[in-house]
Protein backbone atom coordinates (compact mmCIF):
# COMPACT_ATOMS: atom_id res chain seq x y z
CA UNK A 1 0.00 0.00 0.00
CA UNK A 2 1.23 3.29 -0.61
CA UNK A 3 1.91 5.53 1.81
CA UNK A 4 -0.02 8.48 2.89
CA UNK A 5 0.78 12.14 4.38
CA UNK A 6 -1.97 14.53 5.34
CA UNK A 7 -1.90 17.10 7.96
CA UNK A 8 -2.85 16.36 11.31
CA UNK A 9 -5.35 18.73 11.95
CA UNK A 10 -6.72 21.77 9.83
CA UNK A 11 -8.90 24.75 10.23
CA UNK A 12 -11.87 26.80 7.92
CA UNK A 13 -13.93 29.69 8.25
CA UNK A 14 -17.37 28.99 7.00
CA UNK A 15 -18.46 29.33 3.61
CA UNK A 16 -14.88 29.66 2.79
CA UNK A 17 -13.30 27.60 0.43
CA UNK A 18 -10.64 24.59 1.97
CA UNK A 19 -7.92 22.73 0.59
CA UNK A 20 -7.14 19.25 1.84
CA UNK A 21 -3.54 18.52 0.79
CA UNK A 22 -2.47 14.42 0.43
CA UNK A 23 1.06 13.51 -0.13
CA UNK A 24 1.27 10.15 -1.75
CA UNK A 25 4.59 9.75 -3.16
CA UNK A 26 4.38 5.66 -3.03
CA UNK A 27 1.76 5.55 -5.42
CA UNK A 28 1.07 3.02 -7.88
CA UNK A 29 0.14 3.94 -11.50
CA UNK A 30 -3.04 1.84 -11.09
CA UNK A 31 -4.06 3.11 -7.67
CA UNK A 32 -7.08 5.45 -7.52
CA UNK A 33 -7.17 8.01 -5.00
CA UNK A 34 -10.14 7.76 -2.55
CA UNK A 35 -11.21 10.15 -0.28
CA UNK A 36 -13.64 9.30 2.71
CA UNK A 37 -14.62 12.02 5.69
CA UNK A 38 -16.13 10.52 9.00
CA UNK A 39 -18.09 12.55 11.18
CA UNK A 40 -18.71 12.11 14.80
CA UNK A 41 -20.31 9.24 15.94
CA UNK A 42 -20.38 8.17 12.44
CA UNK A 43 -19.01 5.65 9.91
CA UNK A 44 -16.93 6.69 7.31
CA UNK A 45 -18.81 8.75 4.19
CA UNK A 46 -17.56 8.22 0.49
CA UNK A 47 -16.06 11.72 -1.02
CA UNK A 48 -14.78 11.09 -4.04
CA UNK A 49 -12.26 9.34 -6.38
CA UNK A 50 -10.27 9.47 -8.83
CA UNK A 51 -7.34 8.17 -10.94
CA UNK A 52 -4.99 10.88 -13.08
CA UNK A 53 -7.67 13.62 -14.11
CA UNK A 54 -9.83 15.95 -11.87
CA UNK A 55 -12.44 15.31 -11.03
CA UNK A 56 -15.90 16.81 -9.49
CA UNK A 57 -19.14 15.97 -7.39
CA UNK A 58 -21.73 17.38 -5.49
CA UNK A 59 -19.93 17.18 -2.74
CA UNK A 60 -15.85 18.36 -3.19
CA UNK A 61 -13.44 18.45 -6.09
CA UNK A 62 -10.18 16.47 -6.57
CA UNK A 63 -7.40 17.77 -8.08
CA UNK A 64 -4.44 15.41 -9.00
CA UNK A 65 -0.90 16.52 -9.35
CA UNK A 66 0.74 15.95 -13.03
CA UNK A 67 3.21 12.74 -11.15
CA UNK A 68 0.49 11.96 -8.94
CA UNK A 69 2.69 11.89 -6.28
CA UNK A 70 0.19 14.58 -4.65
CA UNK A 71 -3.52 15.31 -4.81
CA UNK A 72 -5.95 17.93 -3.03
CA UNK A 73 -9.34 17.79 -1.90
CA UNK A 74 -11.67 20.76 -2.55
CA UNK A 75 -14.38 21.78 -0.68
CA UNK A 76 -15.73 25.04 -2.60
CA UNK A 77 -17.96 26.57 1.02
CA UNK A 78 -17.08 24.95 4.08
CA UNK A 79 -20.35 24.48 6.62
CA UNK A 80 -20.20 23.46 9.91
CA UNK A 81 -21.26 19.94 8.64
CA UNK A 82 -17.94 19.71 7.08
CA UNK A 83 -16.18 19.39 10.05
CA UNK A 84 -14.87 15.61 9.84
CA UNK A 85 -11.69 13.59 9.66
CA UNK A 86 -10.86 13.69 5.88
CA UNK A 87 -9.08 10.29 5.20
CA UNK A 88 -6.93 10.11 1.98
CA UNK A 89 -6.57 6.53 0.70
CA UNK A 90 -4.82 5.16 -2.48
CA UNK A 91 -5.62 1.90 -3.56
CA UNK A 92 -6.31 0.13 -7.01
CA UNK A 93 -9.48 -1.49 -5.52
CA UNK A 94 -12.37 -0.18 -2.93
CA UNK A 95 -12.45 -3.60 -1.64
CA UNK A 96 -9.46 -3.44 0.91
CA UNK A 97 -8.90 0.51 2.03
CA UNK A 98 -6.37 1.77 4.09
CA UNK A 99 -7.37 4.08 6.34
CA UNK A 100 -4.50 6.26 8.10
CA UNK A 101 -5.23 9.13 10.56
CA UNK A 102 -6.50 11.06 8.01
CA UNK A 103 -6.76 15.47 8.51
CA UNK A 104 -9.18 16.84 11.67
CA UNK A 105 -11.44 19.57 9.94
CA UNK A 106 -12.30 22.21 11.98
CA UNK A 107 -14.89 24.53 10.83
CA UNK A 108 -15.77 28.07 12.40
CA UNK A 109 -18.55 30.23 11.75
CA UNK B 1 -33.03 2.73 0.82
CA UNK B 2 -32.34 2.42 4.44
CA UNK B 3 -28.69 2.30 4.22
CA UNK B 4 -26.47 -0.45 6.13
CA UNK B 5 -27.80 -1.25 9.06
CA UNK B 6 -25.66 -2.42 12.39
CA UNK B 7 -27.05 -4.20 15.62
CA UNK B 8 -26.43 -4.08 18.65
CA UNK B 9 -25.22 -0.46 18.21
CA UNK B 10 -23.44 -0.53 21.71
CA UNK B 11 -22.30 -3.81 23.49
CA UNK B 12 -20.73 -4.26 27.18
CA UNK B 13 -19.63 -7.63 27.85
CA UNK B 14 -17.14 -9.55 30.28
CA UNK B 15 -13.85 -10.63 29.12
CA UNK B 16 -14.17 -13.80 28.26
CA UNK B 17 -17.90 -13.68 27.03
CA UNK B 18 -18.52 -14.54 23.51
CA UNK B 19 -20.59 -11.75 20.99
CA UNK B 20 -21.95 -10.96 17.79
CA UNK B 21 -23.01 -8.63 15.73
CA UNK B 22 -25.32 -8.48 12.73
CA UNK B 23 -24.71 -6.11 9.39
CA UNK B 24 -27.84 -6.09 6.97
CA UNK B 25 -26.33 -4.45 3.60
CA UNK B 26 -27.87 -2.44 1.16
CA UNK B 27 -30.05 -4.55 -0.75
CA UNK B 28 -28.87 -4.60 -4.56
CA UNK B 29 -25.41 -4.43 -2.90
CA UNK B 30 -23.23 -7.62 -3.25
CA UNK B 31 -20.10 -7.17 -1.87
CA UNK B 32 -19.67 -6.14 2.41
CA UNK B 33 -16.47 -5.50 4.30
CA UNK B 34 -16.19 -5.74 8.16
CA UNK B 35 -13.78 -3.13 9.70
CA UNK B 36 -12.96 -2.43 13.02
CA UNK B 37 -11.90 1.56 14.80
CA UNK B 38 -10.05 1.87 17.54
CA UNK B 39 -10.01 5.30 19.06
CA UNK B 40 -7.80 8.01 17.67
CA UNK B 41 -7.27 5.94 14.99
CA UNK B 42 -8.39 5.14 11.01
CA UNK B 43 -10.78 2.04 10.56
CA UNK B 44 -8.71 -1.47 9.79
CA UNK B 45 -9.85 -4.19 7.28
CA UNK B 46 -10.69 -7.32 8.91
CA UNK B 47 -12.46 -9.20 5.35
CA UNK B 48 -14.86 -9.00 2.80
CA UNK B 49 -17.58 -11.36 1.05
CA UNK B 50 -18.87 -11.31 -2.38
CA UNK B 51 -22.15 -12.80 -2.40
CA UNK B 52 -21.54 -15.47 0.31
CA UNK B 53 -18.15 -15.85 -0.73
CA UNK B 54 -15.67 -14.89 1.73
CA UNK B 55 -13.12 -13.61 -0.37
CA UNK B 56 -10.27 -11.71 1.81
CA UNK B 57 -9.53 -12.31 5.78
CA UNK B 58 -6.98 -9.42 7.06
CA UNK B 59 -4.30 -11.06 9.78
CA UNK B 60 -6.09 -8.85 12.30
CA UNK B 61 -8.63 -11.39 11.90
CA UNK B 62 -7.57 -14.17 14.85
CA UNK B 63 -8.94 -17.82 15.25
CA UNK B 64 -11.71 -15.71 17.83
CA UNK B 65 -13.20 -13.95 14.89
CA UNK B 66 -15.38 -15.75 12.21
CA UNK B 67 -17.60 -13.51 10.07
CA UNK B 68 -20.31 -15.62 7.77
CA UNK B 69 -22.97 -14.18 5.08
CA UNK B 70 -24.44 -17.51 4.74
CA UNK B 71 -27.28 -16.08 1.83
CA UNK B 72 -25.40 -13.63 0.61
CA UNK B 73 -27.87 -11.14 2.16
CA UNK B 74 -26.54 -9.86 5.92
CA UNK B 75 -23.80 -10.81 7.35
CA UNK B 76 -22.46 -11.58 10.99
CA UNK B 77 -19.25 -11.26 12.88
CA UNK B 78 -18.68 -13.10 15.98
CA UNK B 79 -15.81 -12.74 18.48
CA UNK B 80 -15.15 -15.57 20.76
CA UNK B 81 -13.45 -15.30 24.39
CA UNK B 82 -13.71 -11.29 24.11
CA UNK B 83 -10.71 -10.00 25.38
CA UNK B 84 -10.18 -5.85 26.63
CA UNK B 85 -8.18 -5.21 23.20
CA UNK B 86 -11.41 -6.03 21.26
CA UNK B 87 -12.89 -3.08 22.58
CA UNK B 88 -13.84 -0.85 19.53
CA UNK B 89 -16.09 0.23 16.91
CA UNK B 90 -16.64 -2.47 14.10
CA UNK B 91 -18.06 -1.15 11.18
CA UNK B 92 -19.46 -2.58 8.40
CA UNK B 93 -20.09 -1.52 4.96
CA UNK B 94 -21.34 -2.65 1.44
CA UNK B 95 -21.02 -2.08 -2.45
CA UNK B 96 -22.30 -3.40 -5.61
CA UNK B 97 -19.85 -5.22 -7.45
CA UNK B 98 -19.09 -2.81 -10.32
CA UNK B 99 -19.17 0.31 -8.02
CA UNK B 100 -15.84 -0.57 -6.04
CA UNK B 101 -15.02 3.08 -5.85
CA UNK B 102 -17.73 3.76 -3.14
CA UNK B 103 -18.25 2.03 -0.04
CA UNK B 104 -21.60 2.81 1.98
CA UNK B 105 -20.64 2.30 5.81
CA UNK B 106 -23.14 1.84 8.81
CA UNK B 107 -22.95 3.73 11.67
CA UNK B 108 -20.89 0.95 13.51
CA UNK B 109 -21.25 -1.53 16.43
CA UNK B 110 -19.63 -0.38 20.04
CA UNK B 111 -18.25 -3.06 21.87
CA UNK B 112 -16.25 -2.58 25.21
CA UNK B 113 -14.90 -5.16 26.91
CA UNK B 114 -14.79 -5.38 31.14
Amino acid sequence: DAKTTQPNSMESNEEEPVHLPCNHSTISGTDYIHWYRQLPSQGPEYVIHGLTSNVNNRMASLAIAEDRKSSTLILHRATLRDAAVYYCIPSITASKLTFGTGTRLQVTL
Amino acid sequence: DTGVSQNPRHKITKRGQNVTFRCDPISEHNRLYWYRQTLGQGPEFLTYFQNEAQLEKSRLLSDRFSAERPKGSFSTLEIQRTEQGDSAMYLCASSTYRGAGELFFGEGSRLTVL
